[in-house]
């Protein structure tokens, strides 16, 4: 059974720095590309970043490019989300997500967040 | 960004309606479009992906259409269960950006 389960999250002030953690279990880690996607209080979903297989390839919302780094070790089964310079509305729970692909009929590859964690809570308050 | 907007934002509906809920993409998106359901206080759950494909497992009331800019996800006949909260989300370039939600209420 594909299991995702976040870790990390805390009350911090602003200013301040967070490391989530994400641990796989369930299936071959090392060769999914991975998702960091978040929700504020009451909000919608907002995806903030995406790293290849391999953590060669990197996306970043613009609402966290520069604060936050992505990152994994495929030897622990672990994806990792560094939060730095975290405001107000950066309070959110944040899910871990795996990505999976699928050819179209009209030709490339789509992507699709299959499974994800149940979520850890980052609260960000002086 | 490609802006994803769906409506209605909120319905209400009864056991055995037929519901659909629209998503319209500020560019076009081929069929890199996905679904998900969300409960209270749970992690969203995938649904659809490819505008049309139902994953294994959910129920087959549940279906997607669409290409281009213009995707609907229907429910041919509401269960108590499937009150929730609907995403879609396009794949086609990011930042992957999600429509701002359905809720789907009683």
């Amino acid at each position: 059974e594909v299991q995702l389960v976040e870790s990390g999250g805390d009350l911090v002030q602003p200013g301040g720095s967070l490391r989530l953690s994400c641990v796989a279990s369930g299936f071959s880690f090392s060769i999914y590309s991975m998702n960091w996607v978040r929700q504020a209080p009451g909000k919608g979903l907002e995806w903030i970043s995406y790293i290849s297989s391999s953590g060669s390839s990197i996306y970043y919302a613009d609402s966290v490019r520069g604060r936050f780094t992505v990152s994994r070790d495929n030897a622990k089964n672990l994806l990792y989300l560094q939060m730095n310079s975290l405001r107000a509305e950066d309070t959110a729970v944040y899910y871990c997500a795996r990505d999976s692909h699928h050819p179209l009929p009209s030709g490339g590859i789509t992507i699709y967040f299959d499974s994800w964690g149940q979520g850890t809570l980052a609260t960000v308050s002086s | 960004d490609i802006q994803m907007t769906q409506s209605p934002s909120s319905l209400s509906g009864s056991a055995g309606d037929r519901v659909t809920i629209t998503c319209r993409a500020s560019q076009p998106i081929s069929s890199h479009l996905s679904w998900y359901q969300q409960k209270p206080g749970t992690s969203p759950k995938l649904l659809i992906y490819a505008s049309s494909i139902l994953l294994t497992g959910v129920p087959s009331r549940f279906s997607g259409s669409g290409s281009g800019t213009d995707f609907t996800l229907t429910i041919s006949s509401l269960q108590p269960e499937d009150f929730a909260t609907y995403y879609c989300q396009q794949t086609y370039s990011p930042p992957w950006t999600f429509g701002q939600g359905t809720k789907v209420e009683i």
